[in-house]
């Protein structure tokens, strides 16, 4: 049974720094793809990031380039999302998402989300 | 890419069939995929590939189109339907999502 947890969530200042992560079982891990993807309070979705199985291929929305890193570890089966200089809108529910199988395949399985809140 | 979604709420009962549409802005041949979404629960894959049925979904849900128009019916809402629905394409990155349905009863 495949799962993908998040956790790390919390509150933060504006401009500071906070990491999230996923972790995920019942998958031969290395072998997949990885999404980042957020939901801001009643909001839609909206795509953050995406790391390949091996993280030689990373890609990012504009609105987090330059300040949100996407990594992960397959000896721990593990994705981070680094989140640096934060902003209020950044605030929202985070998901780590799985491809089906490759980089343009659509996303089967998802966390049940971590909460990142921005605020002073 | 561009996806607008259309209705963004939509009234309907138990039975219906019901139809919502996708349109992309520039073709993306058929790499569409659809999600459902209830409240507080993360989004659950209901088509890929424009037209096929993710595994464990209904066959009352469907898919079609390809290049910039596509549709997802229901064709006998049940309760548990009733929740927001979005498109999303993985033609290039970044990967964009419709700005979703609501499906109310």
């Amino acid at each position: 049974q495949v799962q993908v947890v998040e956790s790390g969530g919390g509150v933060v200042q504006p401009g500071g720094s906070l990491r999230v992560s996923c972790a995920a079982s019942g998958l031969t891990f290395s072998s997949y793809g990885m999404h980042w993807v957020r939901q801001a309070p009643g909001k839609g979705l909206e795509w953050v990031a995406f790391i390949s199985n091996d993280g030689s291929n990373k890609y990012y929305a504009d609105s987090v380039k330059g300040r949100f890193t996407i990594s992960r570890d397959n000896s721990k089966n593990t994705l981070y999302l680094q989140m640096n200089s934060l902003r209020a809108e950044d605030t929202a529910v985070y998901y780590c998402a799985k491809v089906q199988s490759g980089t343009y395949d659509p996303f089967d399985y998802w966390g049940q989300g971590t909460l990142v809140t921005v605020s002073s | 890419i561009q996806l607008t979604q259309s209705p963004s709420f939509l009234s309907a009962s138990v039975g219906d069939r019901v139809t919502i549409t996708c349109r992309a802005s520039q073709g993306i041949s058929s790499y569409l995929a659809w999600y459902q979404q209830k409240p507080g629960k993360a989004p659950k894959l209901l088509i890929y590939a424009a037209s096929t049925l993710q595994s464990g979904v209904p066959s009352r849900f469907s898919g079609s189109g390809s290049g910039t128009d596509f549709t997802l019916t229901i064709s006998s809402l049940q309760p548990e339907d009733f929740a927001t629905y979005y498109c999303q394409h993985l033609y290039s990155h970044p990967f964009g999502f419709g700005q979703g349905t609501k499906l109310e009863i």
